[in-house]
């Protein structure tokens, strides 16, 4: 069975410094789909990054990176430049195939307070 | 502005009621999920719907029952719920190929009394 599992449940940073959110996963599958959600106290999940387990590339979207260590089935997120509107739970998610879908396996979550 | 609506915000019911969640998303997703959250956890899958069928049941009590009218509604009917039931209930919808990324709604703020 896959796990996800995120060692920090809290973490602060200062505005504008960088932070970086560990996820390790287990998974004996080997084609997968990595993927990182926050949910800010308005509650609605929105997708960050995503991370196909093919591409050796690490992911990048604007201020958001990921460091993607297959063999160590290591998948951290990386914030630059941190804002307020960071300040959020971030979520870490394994993608599950199915021949009709996915399921994603969420990890317990790191609630990340960005301070001014 | 979310792109997956869900209605009510916020439902408040007693154990006896019967209520029902709605989600709706017009970005030709075929794929949809039900997922419940408690506080400060993650979200859990209870169902999918592929194609307007119900491919993924995660062993989900009767007291909850999904339905799919078509590829751009999914509802929640709910009955005879237990305090323990009360949690933040997000709907979510895809493409449909699995490694595609889901999107979510706001979810409904669910309260048993």
């Amino acid at each position: 069975a896959q796990t996800v599992t995120q060692s920090q449940p809290e973490m602060s940073v200062q505005e504008a410094e960088t932070v970086t959110l560990s996820c390790t996963y287990d998974t004996s599958e080997n084609n997968y789909y990595l993927f990182w959600y926050k949910q800010p106290p308005s509650r609605q999940m929105i997708l960050v990054i995503r991370q196909e387990a093919y591409k050796q590339q690490n992911a990048t979207e604007n201020r958001f990176s990921v460091n993607f260590q297959k063999a160590a089935k290591s998948f951290s997120l990386k914030i630059s430049d941190s804002q307020l509107g960071d300040t959020a739970m971030y979520f870490c998610a394994f993608m599950k195939l199915y021949n009709q879908g996915g399921k994603l396996i969420f990890g317990q979550g790191t609630e990340l307070s960005v301070k001014p | 502005d979310t792109e997956v609506t869900q209605t009510p915000k916020h439902l408040v019911m007693g154990m006896t009621n019967k209520k029902s969640l709605k989600c709706e998303q017009h970005m030709g997703h075929r794929a949809m999920y039900w997922y419940k959250q408690k506080a400060k956890k993650p979200p859990e899958l209870m169902f999918v719907y592929s194609y307007e069928k119900l491919s993924i049941n995660e062993s989900v009590p009767s007291r909850f029952s999904p339905e799919c009218p078509n590829s751009s509604l999914l509802n929640l009917h709910l009955h005879a719920l237990q305090p323990e039931d009360s949690a933040l209930y997000l709907c979510a919808s895809s493409q449909g190929q699995g490694n595609q990324p889901q999107h979510f709604g706001d979810g409904t703020r669910l309260s048993i009394l």
